[in-house]
């Protein structure tokens, strides 16, 4: 019944070695978004895709990319992790074309760098 | 300024208790407004969509002023489990793809 995946829910890295986060979604929805959420702060959207429309954030350190192969699947790579990326990493969904636009999201992974 | 602003909190209320969050916004063209609801490291989930007219959903009220752009929502019989931080969230664009999240108000419900 899962809408939104997001896979590994924990991710403990060490301190500059690359590591790829994903997410997947059952909803056929346009557009899917990373966030990085760290501890009593609001979500930060790094970026979204539209489609195949990639659509980066101004403040998204060149760090972090992504990708989306396809409808389904959306990646967020992390090419040099610092301590300070540790944090929360939430996708979300939405379809993109109805108002008022709800944004769902995925249970999460959550982030150690070591 | 900020955003999207919310006082952070905490709330404490018994239950049964009646409680409003309210939370502002800066830019007068946004488009559509949200409260989600979060568990203490778990993902945000979708409360309520906020309309000009006013939405309600069982105990929760949800009131958009757009002339003093504020968004409130209003919680009446807490329960226990409404304990949680809850989202303000507001749309920038025309496609719903630049949501801007409040900090959160945090909400803590005891018997």
């Amino acid at each position: 019944d899962a809408m939104v995946i997001q896979n590994p829910r924990y991710q403990v890295t060490q301190f500059g070695k690359p590591v790829t986060l994903s997410c997947s979604q059952t909803l056929n929805h346009n557009v899917m978004y990373w966030y990085q959420q760290k501890s009593s702060q609001a979500p930060k959207l790094l970026f979204h895709y539209y489609d195949k429309d990639f659509n980066n954030e101004a403040d998204t350190p060149d760090n972090f990319q992504s990708r989306r192969p396809n409808t389904s699947f959306c990646f967020l790579d992390i090419r040099s992790p610092g301590l300070g990326d540790a944090a929360m990493y939430l996708c979300a969904t939405s379809s993109g074309q109805q108002d008022p636009y709800e944004q769902y999201f995925g249970p999460g992974t959550r982030l150690t760098v070591t | 300024r900020k955003e999207v602003e919310q006082d952070p909190g905490p709330f404490n209320v018994p239950e049964g208790a009646t409680v409003a969050f309210n939370c502002t916004y800066s830019n007068s063209a946004s488009q559509s407004f949200f409260w989600y609801r979060q568990d203490c490291r778990k993902e945000p989930k979708l409360l309520m969509s906020v309309y000009s007219s006013g939405n309600e959903d069982g105990r929760f009220t949800a009131q958009l002023n757009r002339a003093s752009q504020y968004i409130s929502l209003l919680i009446r019989d807490s329960k226990l489990s409404d304990s949680a931080t809850y989202l303000c969230v507001v749309n920038m664009s025309q496609a719903g793809t630049a949501l801007i999240f409040g900090k959160g108000t945090t909400l803590s419900v005891s018997s």
